[in-house]
């Protein structure tokens, strides 16, 4: 099975700030089919990022993802107070489906 | 709008068996995947596997195969995580999600608010 390494565990940051997340796979993604998921204390994740660039319906233009192959990442290009969260990435080109462990980010 | 709406919280004894559910709504229900993802307390998200409600064709993550099964019930458009004999180890939160219709490319979409299984003696 697919590995999904991301990086940093934990990012402290300030609003405003520009940050991004990364999600390295242990082989090759087939299709890049790579997801991205926002998760809140007590909420369920919240699909952000699909087919490693596509914005998801009412996600914010500050959320972008990018890469191919084994490297992708996710990048807020302007912190806002309710980004503050656990982001996970997934990989669905490969049975079976693999979430990474997760990045949280924090306010400073 | 799509909605899953999942059963309430459970609190179990070791050995028991459990059903919990995950009913839809908003969409064509046998027409796309429903997965499963569990998350332990404090920890990340687990892929469990899918299945597709119009055949009841279930894929299981390595993890979880011979360790749960997926179900349907088709005429009330609801999805079932069952286990036959729980462990403490299966304290989790679970959440069910509706994925696309083609299972080569589909991933969680909209998702239930979660069900939260103890398990203790």
């Amino acid at each position: 099975e697919i590995v999904l390494t991301q990086s940093p565990g934990t990012l402290s940051l300030s609003p405003g700030e520009r940050v991004t997340l990364s999600c390295r796979a242990s082989q090759r993604v087939s299709s890049d089919y790579l997801a991205w998921y926002q998760q809140k204390p007590g909420q369920a994740p919240r699909l952000l990022i699909y087919d490693a660039s596509s914005r998801a319906t009412d996600i914010p233009d500050r959320f972008s993802g990018s890469g191919s192959g084994t490297d992708f990442s996710l990048t807020i290009s302007r912190l806002e107070p309710e980004d503050f969260a656990v982001y996970y990435c997934l990989q669905y080109g490969t049975s079976p489906r693999t979430f990474g462990q997760g990045t949280k980010v924090d306010i400073k | 709008e799509v909605q899953l709406v999942q059963s309430g919280a459970e609190v179990k004894k070791p050995g028991e068996s459990l059903k919990i559910s995950c009913k839809a709504s908003g969409y064509s229900f046998t027409k796309y995947w429903i997965g499963w993802v569990r998350q332990m307390p404090g920890k990340g998200l687990e892929y469990m596997g899918i299945i597709y409600p119009d055949d009841s064709d279930a894929r299981y993550s390595p993890s979880f195969q011979g360790q749960v099964t997926f179900s349907v019930d088709k005429s009330i458009s609801t999805a079932y995580l069952q286990w036959s004999s729980l462990k403490a180890s299966d304290t989790a939160i679970y959440y069910c999600a509706k994925h696309g219709g083609d299972f080569w490319s589909s991933f969680p979409q909209n998702w239930g608010q979660g069900t939260l299984v103890t398990v203790s003696s």
